[in-house]
């Protein structure tokens, strides 16, 4: 079975120009979430999907960050105009339960983007 | 709110040297709670978990305690190998809600 794969692995971009990150989960898994680790800092929560539709995007840092999940299948993450301090690695989870006592969180391998 | 705390690294033993990566939370709830690995090269990969007061994780050797009086999850292991080298991250997950929150990892360095 395949697992959470993300693209690119990495990407290099200009400030002000736009990226777009893609994750697809691990098939059936309705839950999916996006989280970025700044360099040296904690991985923090950017927001969560069920299905379709966004659950919580309380963590997602400004408007210059759009995420969806069209037909509740992949999800993209777009970073428009990209900014110096957006610069990390990206990751992204899915998992199977909704609110369950042992539901496991598969991550992939992240997208490292970096704004020069 | 939730929040994590592990301590700063990098760590580096030598092989088969005893390690302690220490780990301590603060949560509202009763929150579960999980040590996550990530190889070089590689994605994060769930290493161990406990979901209640006084339960033991263990995987590959790793083990971890929930201790809910002294809020703390601390990752042991009695012989560490240089394949263990990775960054560790200490986190939880409060069953309101479907969020992992992280601490910020360490970094083990293992050294032949």
């Amino acid at each position: 079975e395949a697992g959470v794969t993300q693209f690119p692995s990495h990407s290099v971009i200009e400030k002000g120009q736009t990226v777009t990150l893609r994750c697809d989960p691990i098939s059936g898994h309705d839950n999916l979430y996006w989280y970025r680790r700044v360099m040296g800092k904690e991985i923090k929560f950017l927001l969560h999907f069920v299905k379709e539709s966004k659950q919580d995007e309380s963590g997602m840092p400004n408007n210059r960050f759009l995420a969806e999940r069209t037909g509740g299948t992949y999800s993209t993450l777009k970073v428009q105009p990209a900014e110096l301090e957006d610069s990390g690695v990206y990751f992204c989870a899915s998992s199977q339960a909704f609110r369950g006592l042992n539901t496991e969180a598969f991550f992939g391998q992240g997208t490292r983007l970096t704004v020069v | 709110g939730n929040s994590v705390t592990q301590m700063e690294g990098p760590v580096t033993l030598s092989e088969e040297a005893f390690l302690t990566i220490n780990c301590t939370y603060t949560a509202t709830g009763y929150p579960s709670l999980f040590w996550y690995v990530q190889y070089p090269g590689e994605g994060l990969q769930l290493l161990l978990k406990a979901t209640k007061a006084d339960d033991k994780g263990s995987n590959k050797g790793f083990e971890a305690t929930y201790r809910k009086e002294t809020t703390s999850f601390h990752l042991e292991k009695g012989s560490v190998q240089v394949s263990d080298s990775a960054v560790y991250f200490c986190a939880l997950s409060d069953l309101r809600d479907d969020k992992i929150i992280f601490g910020k990892g360490t970094r083990l360095h293992i050294l032949p």
